[in-house]
C-alpha cells in the first residue's frame, strides 16, 4: 500500500525557517517524481514544487521561488521542503504528493495527509 | 495563469446522476484531472487526462471534455460521495479550480 507521511509543520514566526519531511513507503520511491502542494485554511489547492526521481529537474511556483527548496534522499525514501523567509500567506496544510506517470500529463496520484504550517507572530 | 472556474456547490439525491463542471480560461487540451476531497482527508485522484479513470476508482465516476469545458459525472451518486471535487489543469503551468462541494440530500 502506498503511504506518504508528512512531518515538520508547526507554528513559526514571520521571516523564520522550517523544514518539512515526507516519508514514503509501499512503492519504489526512487522511480517517481514528487511534489509539494499546499492548501490554505478553507481555500483551494496550490502546487508548490516538483522534483524528478533523480533530482535532475526541479520546479517551483512563482510564489515560493527563491524562498523554498525541494530535495529528496532516495536512500531514506524521504522528500523534503526547506522553507525560509516565511510569510503569513504561507500558512497552509502542506501535502506531499506522488507524480502521476501516465501520458504527457502532470497530475498527482497519491497524497499524504498533510502537515500544518502556521506563520504568525 | 489559466483560471479554472467551478460552481461552488451542488445538492443531489442518492441514485441520481450529477455532473460537475470545470471551465478553463484558455484551452488546456486534455490536460485536465479531477480529485475528490472528503472532509478532513487528503485529495484522491479520480480522473486524469480528462477521461481516464484512475485504477481502483469506481466506474460510477467518469470524465469528459477537451479544450476549455470539462465535466466530471457521477452516476449513480451514493451517500459516500459527499465531498469537494477539484479540477486541475496541467497544460499551461499548474492550476486548480476552487472546488465544487457536493452534498447528498
Amino acid at each position: 500500500e502506498v503511504q506518504l507521511v508528512e512531518s515538520g509543520g508547526g507554528l513559526v514566526q514571520p521571516g523564520r525557517s522550517l523544514k518539512l519531511s515526507c516519508v514514503a513507503s509501499g512503492f519504489t520511491f526512487s522511480n517517481y517524481g514528487m511534489n509539494w502542494i499546499r492548501q490554505a485554511p478553507g481555500k483551494g489547492l496550490e502546487w508548490v514544487a516538483y522534483i524528478s526521481s533523480g533530482s535532475s529537474y526541479i520546479y517551483y511556483a512563482e510564489t515560493v521561488k527563491g524562498r523554498f527548496t525541494i530535495s529528496r534522499d532516495n536512500a531514506k525514501n524521504t522528500l523534503y521542503l526547506q522553507m525560509t523567509s516565511l510569510r503569513s500567506e504561507d500558512t497552509a496544510l502542506y501535502y506531499c504528493a506522488r507524480h502521476g506517470t501516465e501520458g504527457p500529463y502532470w497530475y498527482f496520484d497519491f497524497w499524504g495527509p498533510g502537515t500544518m504550517v502556521t506563520v504568525s507572530s | 495563469d489559466t483560471v479554472l472556474t467551478q460552481s461552488p456547490a451542488l445538492a443531489v439525491s442518492p441514485g441520481e446522476r450529477v455532473t460537475i463542471s470545470c471551465r478553463a480560461s484558455e484551452s488546456v487540451s486534455t490536460g485536465m484531472h479531477w480529485y475528490q476531497q472528503k472532509p478532513g482527508q487528503q485529495p484522491k485522484l479520480l480522473i486524469y487526462g480528462a477521461s481516464n479513470l484512475e485504477s481502483g476508482v469506481p466506474a460510477r465516476f467518469s470524465g469528459s471534455g477537451s479544450g476549455t469545458d470539462f465535466t466530471l459525472t457521477i452516476d449513480p451518486v451514493e451517500a459516500d460521495d459527499t465531498a469537494t471535487y477539484f479540477c486541475q489543469q496541467s497544460w499551461n503551468d499548474l492550476t486548480f479550480g476552487s472546488g465544487t462541494k457536493l452534498e447528498i440530500k
